[in-house]
């Protein structure tokens, strides 16, 4: 089993619409969880912290459920901008310096 | 803030040709230093990590190095190129302790031909 794991998708989506992202990891006391974006040809770019409560930015959601060892990634009222790869990024509790980077979800959004 | 340089943006060079792709990083002291590679259409796959002067790990065997010697200075080294080696080259910061996430810099795009 993969450490992290995402749908690699592509999610194919109209404007406006809802679009959820799950991502799962293997490693139960894994201590830090990280949404990234990255654009085609660019290098990732921190999206947002996944918190046990939960965090909010704007039109975008993480979320984390430990009991099921997985993390989602809330994309509301999508736009033609937020097409990109979505990946996910889980920090190891194993005192070293390791980030596990999922392979990522493709997003598209269309007019 | 800290931002972190990577250069030459765009590299072509032969099979069998030597390597050097530079990373600094500007306004911390003492971070984690990280080089991945990325082949077209995949995932990251870390290289080499640092987490000081001289210290580096090695994640998978190749035919690549990786040298550190300055606090922000990150240093990719082959002697030998081979075609397999192409891909996007991503150089990364983090924060010593506790491990954080990680920033990258802009990265370069490495064929061998």
């Amino acid at each position: 089993r993969k450490e992290v794991e995402q749908d690699p998708g592509p999610f194919n989506v109209p404007e406006g619409a809802t679009v959820a992202f799950n991502c799962t990891y293997s490693n139960s006391a894994s201590q830090s969880f990280f949404w990234y974006r990255q654009d085609c040809r660019k290098e990732p770019k921190l999206l947002m912290s996944v918190y046990s409560s939960g965090n909010e930015d704007g039109r975008f959601t993480a979320q984390l459920n430990r009991a099921s060892q997985y993390i989602s990634l809330l994309i509301r009222d999508s736009k033609l901008s937020d097409s990109a790869t979505y990946l996910c990024v889980v920090i190891p509790n194993t005192g070293g310096f390791k980030t596990i980077f999922g392979a990522g979800t493709r997003l598209f959004v269309k007019a | 803030s800290q931002t972190i340089h990577q250069w030459p943006a765009t590299l072509v060079q032969p099979v069998g040709s030597p390597l050097s792709l530079e990373c600094t990083v500007e306004g911390t002291s003492n971070p984690n230093l990280y080089w991945y590679r990325q082949a077209a259409g995949r995932g990251l796959q870390l290289l080499f990590y640092s987490v000081g002067i001289g210290q580096i790990s090695s994640e998978v065997p190749q035919n690549l190095s990786a040298s550190r010697p300055q606090d922000r200075q990150f240093i990719l080294s082959s002697k030998k190129l081979l075609l397999s080696d192409s891909g996007f080259y991503l150089c990364a910061w983090s924060a010593r302790r506790p491990v954080t996430e990680q920033f990258f810099g802009p990265g370069t795009r490495l064929t061998v031909l």
